[in-house]
């Protein structure tokens, strides 16, 4: 079955440091597409980056970059220089095919001053 | 910029009511979902709309229904509404992504969210 694990239910980071949120993805599809999505207390879901099976390279934007290691089925979020802003939610996610997505569980972060 | 809106970012409703929410997205996106979302259990996909008037269940459709009468707008409904369906609602619209001319996922994009209290 497929699955996405999210195994830090919260962390903590000082600002100015890097952070990496684990995510591993359980699924015996050959295509597939990994995404990471930061929630703010706002609400709202913003959309940080993807990461596609046959992507050869690892997905960066801007602070944000994707250490996926196919062999090993994960896909961690690495934030670098963290900000007081990057306080928030974040989920891992996966497509599995006919539309439809899997989400983690999530992984609250917390910046530090 | 794509854009998707909620019709309400707070709702409270009393247990047996019927309840719309609605969504609507800017970009001619082909298709639409509907989560929800709980502490600890991540979001949980409700139902899906691929084209106009297409929909399917996701994993959690029980007390649910929809409606996609037009491309840009696809309605969730809680026929009765009950306090279990306390919860924060998403919709999500999606198109596809790829490298190398391959199709091979959706990314989505989110409304804001309405939170639904049933008393």
């Amino acid at each position: 079955a497929q699955k996405i694990t999210q195994t830090q239910p919260g962390m903590f980071v000082q600002e100015k440091e890097a952070v990496t949120l684990d995510c591993t993805y359980d699924t015996s599809d050959q295509s597939y597409g990994l995404f990471w999505y930061k929630q703010p207390s706002s609400g709202e879901m913003i959309f940080l980056i993807y990461q596609g099976s046959y992507d050869e390279q690892n997905a960066t934007e801007g602070r944000y970059s994707l250490n996926f290691q196919k062999a090993r089925k994960s896909a961690n979020l690495v934030i670098s220089a963290s900000q007081l802003g990057d306080s928030a939610m974040y989920f891992c996610a996966m497509y599995r095919g006919t539309y439809k997505y899997i989400f983690g569980t999530g992984t609250r972060l917390k910046v530090l001053a | 910029d794509v854009k998707v809106t909620q019709s309400s970012r707070y709702l409270v409703k009393r247990t047996g009511e019927k309840v719309f929410l609605e969504c609507v997205q800017d970009m001619d996106h082909e298709n639409m979902f509907w989560y929800r979302q709980d502490p600890g259990l991540g979001l949980r996909l409700i139902y899906f709309s691929y084209d106009v008037k297409m929909k399917e269940k996701g994993d959690i459709p029980e007390g649910y229904s929809v409606s996609r009468e037009k491309k840009e707008r696809f309605s969730l409904i809680l026929e009765s509404a009950s306090t279990n369906q306390t919860s924060m609602y998403l919709c999500a619209s999606s198109y596809p992504t790829g490298t190398s001319g391959r199709v091979v996922s959706y990314e989505q994009y989110f409304g804001p969210g309405t939170r639904l209290t049933v008393t």
